[in-house]
């Protein structure tokens, strides 16, 4: 069974103040690894895709790197509005393209 | 580009009666959609995974007789809350593949259901 662990479950940040927020997993052949940011009350909404260990994506002050068994999303001098529930989530190989997502990291970025 | 709308965004219904809740891709063709249960402070559950013509695919524990889902349409998937009770209450939020071979979901924006 494929199974998601985010960590820390809640972080407080101030402006400007860089951080990291980690995914680990098992799962029997990974097809995808995906972030996904959630405001309260909304869905999820996409972020990055990661496909191999050692791959890198990118966006704004986001940046989620992949290993074997973890996966890490690095936030860069935060804004206030980049406070939110961040999602991580894994698909297998035969899975029929199903997501186990982990429990998330509530992220709170203070002025 | 690849949008996903639910009807209603909310609602409020008492206990016994049932509630539909519909998942349309706006703009695409879904080859799959799902559905999820959401309980405050936890992460999505899958609730079952619906395919376009065929039968869904319903999650361990998941009661098939009483979240009856029809994919009528490649736009179109519904949930229908049968006898909702209390315990029902919670966020219900679908996703819809593009492809599949991306493996991407495309979220709604949730569904928040109270049963009184």
């Amino acid at each position: 069974e494929d199974q998601v662990t985010q960590s820390p479950e809640a972080l407080r940040l101030q402006e400007g103040e860089s951080s990291s927020l980690n995914c680990s997993y098992t799962v029997s052949g990974l097809r995808g690894l995906f972030w996904y940011r959630q405001d309260p009350g909304k869905g999820p909404e996409f972020l990055f895709t990661l496909y191999s260990a050692g791959e890198e994506k990118e966006k704004e002050r986001l940046k989620a790197t992949l290993t074997k068994k973890e996966s890490f999303l690095h936030i860069t001098a935060p804004k206030p509005e980049d406070s939110a529930t961040y999602l991580c989530a894994v698909q297998d190989g035969g899975s029929n393209y199903k997501l186990t997502f982990g429990k998330g990291t509530l992220l709170t970025v203070n002025p | 580009g690849a949008v996903v709308s639910q009807h209603p965004s909310w609602v409020i219904c008492k206990s016994g009666t049932s509630v539909k809740i519909e998942c349309r891709s706006l703009d695409f063709q879904a080859t799959t959609m799902f559905w999820y249960r959401q309980f405050p402070k936890q992460s999505l559950m899958l609730m079952a995974t619906s395919n376009e013509g065929s039968k869904a695919t319903y999650e361990q524990g998941v009661e098939k007789d009483k979240f009856l889902i029809n994919h009528a349409s490649l736009t179109l998937s519904t949930l229908t809350v049968t006898s909702a009770h209390p315990e029902d209450s919670s966020f219900y939020i679908c996703s819809a593949t593009l492809t599949v071979t991306s493996g991407r979901q495309y979220f709604g924006p949730g569904t928040r259901l109270t049963v009184l």
